[in-house]
């Protein structure tokens, strides 16, 4: 059964880069297409960007200029990566697996980890 | 950008009773869409793809239906666990985009 798990610091100064790496266990990375969605508090769902197994992405225009998605197969981990955080970026991150070809649904998502931007 | 929008934003539904949730998309995405269930401070589940298709171990009572721009989503006869925020999401393109949710709460 694929299970995806988020981690990384809880908070993070305004200015600074949000890191945030998702490891998938009970399958292999390199099998799968993979996105990061956030939920700001008491708000809706965002997709943030998606990373295939081969490793090509697509980001939301919104924040492209500062979100990176990488993969690393030798850990079955992807990350993410967003610079210069405002308290807008303060959010719940998950993980999510997204199907390739078609099937583009999220599928299974992680637990979810809360960051906090503050000074 | 395809905008997604969900109405109503809360309902207010008896236990037993159906429920009838609506999203509509600001352009076509065919059947590429999918339904979440989100309950208080856990991650969204998978209910529905393909506009229809059930989720492994998606209870029965849980129906899609829609497709191109109108979508809906029917709970037969709502059972306690089933009151929580359900979102829509549309993966025909780039970027994948959410409506806004719909609160299912306790009449």
């Amino acid at each position: 059964q694929l299970q995806l798990q988020e981690s990384g610091p809880g908070l993070v100064k305004p200015s600074e880069t949000l890191s945030l790496t998702c490891t998938v266990s009970g399958g292999s990375i390199s099998s799968f297409h993979w996105s990061w969605i956030r939920q700001p508090p008491g708000k809706g769902l965002e997709w943030i960007g998606y990373i295939s197994y081969s490793g090509s992405t697509n980001y939301s225009p919104s924040l492209k200029s500062r979100v990176t998605i990488s993969l690393d197969t030798s850990k079955n981990q992807f990350s993410l990566k967003v610079t210069s955080v405002t308290a807008a970026d303060t959010a719940v991150y998950y993980c999510a697996r997204e199907g390739g070809a078609g099937t583009n649904w999220f599928d299974p998502w992680g637990q979810g980890t809360l960051v906090t931007v503050s000074s | 950008e395809i905008v997604m929008t969900q109405s109503p934003a809360t309902l207010s539904v008896s236990p037993g009773e159906r429920a009838t949730l609506s999203c509509r998309a600001s352009q076509s995405v065919g059947s590429k869409l999918a339904w979440y269930q989100q309950k208080l401070g856990q991650a969204p589940r998978l209910l529905i793809y393909g506009a229809s298709t059930r989720a492994t171990g998606i209870p029965g009572r849980f129906s899609g239906s829609g497709s191109g721009t109108e979508f809906t989503l029917t709970i037969s006869s709502l059972q306690s666990e089933d009151f929580a925020l359900y979102y829509c999401q549309q993966y025909n393109n780039w970027p994948r985009t959410f409506g806004q949710g719909t609160k299912v709460e306790i009449k």
